[in-house]
């Protein structure tokens, strides 16, 4: 069974900061990746998804994930964060072979502060 | 992508009774998730729904807590019986729309 770790629970930046949330995942297999965002209230958006070929995901909102095969990581960045993604973002993972469903890690919570 | 109806929004509930929260796709999909997501905490997943089968549950879930029905591939419900002040969460479900999965609003229950 897959399982997905997020290593930070709480993270907060600067106005203007960079941004790295780490993602590591189990699996022996093919897995198809996502990152999510929680908007304080509402509900689950998602920022990009890997699914094969070029590694560098890029996703909405300028974020962007990196897929390193050999570390099991999905990486999330983001080069200039903003007051408003303050928000808890969650990767998740789930095998390559169809109509199978997500499995989150615990969350990451990103306060942006001015 | 698919788009999800999910109601009721928000519930108070008496502690013994039950809820059913529904999910309505526009477009007809094989399998419905549903997943509980506790204050503070990531989204787990209760089951999967197969339209014509049994709901399959992960650990810790059983169908006498969380019965699901899937009576065709555009519709489910999930019920949340004999409700304790543990069960207080958010109730959403899913679906897999060409990789793209798409979740409902969420149903915010809280038992007292």
């Amino acid at each position: 069974a897959q399982s997905v770790s997020q290593h930070n629970h709480h993270v907060i930046l600067s106005e203007a900061a960079s941004l790295e949330l780490g993602c590591n995942y189990s699996y022996g297999g093919t897995v198809n990746l996502f990152w999510y965002v929680q908007y304080p209230g509402q509900h689950l958006q998602l920022l990009l998804k890997y699914f094969s070929g070029d590694p560098l995901v890029k996703g909405i909102k300028g974020f962007e994930a990196e897929f390193i095969k050999s570390k099991f990581s999905f990486n999330l960045r983001k080069p200039s964060v903003q007051w408003s993604d303050t928000a808890e973002y969650f990767c998740a993972v789930n095998a390559d072979s169809g109509n199978t469903p997500l499995v989150f890690g615990k969350g990451t919570r990103l306060s942006v502060i001015a | 992508s698919a788009v999800i109806s999910q109601k009721p929004s928000r519930d108070i509930c008496q502690r013994g009774t039950s809820l059913t929260i529904q999910c309505q796709v526009d477009s007809q999909v094989t399998m419905m998730f549903w997943y509980r997501q506790q204050p503070g905490q990531s989204l787990t997943l209760i089951a999967t729904a197969n339209q014509g089968s049994e709901a399959t549950y992960e650990s810790g879930f059983v169908i006498d807590k969380f019965p699901i029905s899937r009576p065709n591939l555009t519709f489910s419900t999930l019920t949340v019986s004999n409700m304790s002040p543990e069960d207080s969460s958010i109730y959403l479900c899913s679906v897999d729309w060409f990789h793209g999965y798409t979740f409902g609003s969420g149903t915010r229950l809280t038992v007292v």
